[in-house]
């Protein structure tokens, strides 16, 4: 696609329930990112892909979050048994691959748990 | 620690005027740089990147960065801003490994006129 496509743009749900974040990265993009963005900070990484090899996975705050990407194009991050703390904005990124390529972001999912 | 520090959350300009954004990093981190902005309502973007080479980048709209090695600083300004640049400013830095940006808090540019 154009760019990075992020489903769904706004995600209302309540605790203990498991929410799915889908994101479409720019096609030929080797590398994924996701990125979350609490209120008034900048983005923190949770975990890297190339191609659909999860390369890094450190960012990823406990065993609730999990992250794929099975044919190496569109991913899935999911957070089983949400809680309040999980509010934040979710961005994910892609791009060429390497450190000196540019990430590409898309409009991220605005995930609130009631 | 790697860390990228943006020293102010909210800078409030007069169309026209200069403004500077500043942004300081850890020298544990890699010397690729970047500032991202988003608009409201809309993704990040990127504004323009340092990468090697010049010091001094520039991007399409009129702003510029300076890659100051010694004071591990990356300020971004603008000579003359005007009102469409309202917008939150991230500064970035590649981790070490190149695996992922680390992000300053952002710094909130509000331009009235």
């Amino acid at each position: 696609g154009a760019g990075v496509s992020q489903s769904p743009r706004y995600k209302v749900t309540k605790r203990g329930q498991d929410v799915a974040l889908r994101c479409d990265p720019i096609s030929g993009h080797v590398s994924l990112y996701w990125y979350r963005q609490a209120l008034g900070q900048g983005p923190e990484f949770l975990t890297y892909f190339n191609y659909e090899a999860q390369q890094d996975k450190s960012g990823l705050p406990n065993d609730r979050f999990s992250a794929e990407r099975p044919e190496g194009s569109i991913s899935t991050l999911t957070i089983q048994r949400t809680e309040q703390r999980d509010s934040a904005m979710y961005r994910c990124a892609s791009s060429l691959g390497g450190a000196k390529n540019i990430q590409y972001f898309g409009a991220g999912t605005r995930l609130s748990v009631l | 620690a790697q860390s990228v520090t943006q020293l102010d959350s909210q800078v409030p300009v007069f169309e026209e005027a200069p403004v500077e954004l500043r942004c300081n990093y850890s020298s544990s981190v890699s010397v690729y740089l970047f500032w991202y902005v988003q608009y409201p309502n809309q993704g990040l973007q990127l504004l323009l990147k340092y990468l090697s080479g010049s010091t001094l980048v520039e991007s399409i709209n009129g702003f510029e960065a300076e890659f100051n090695k010694s004071q591990t600083s990356f300020h971004l300004r603008k000579p003359s801003v005007h009102i469409s640049d309202t917008a939150e400013y991230f500064c970035a830095a590649s981790n070490q490994a190149g695996t992922a940006l680390i992000f300053g808090k952002g710094t909130t540019l509000s331009v009235s006129s």
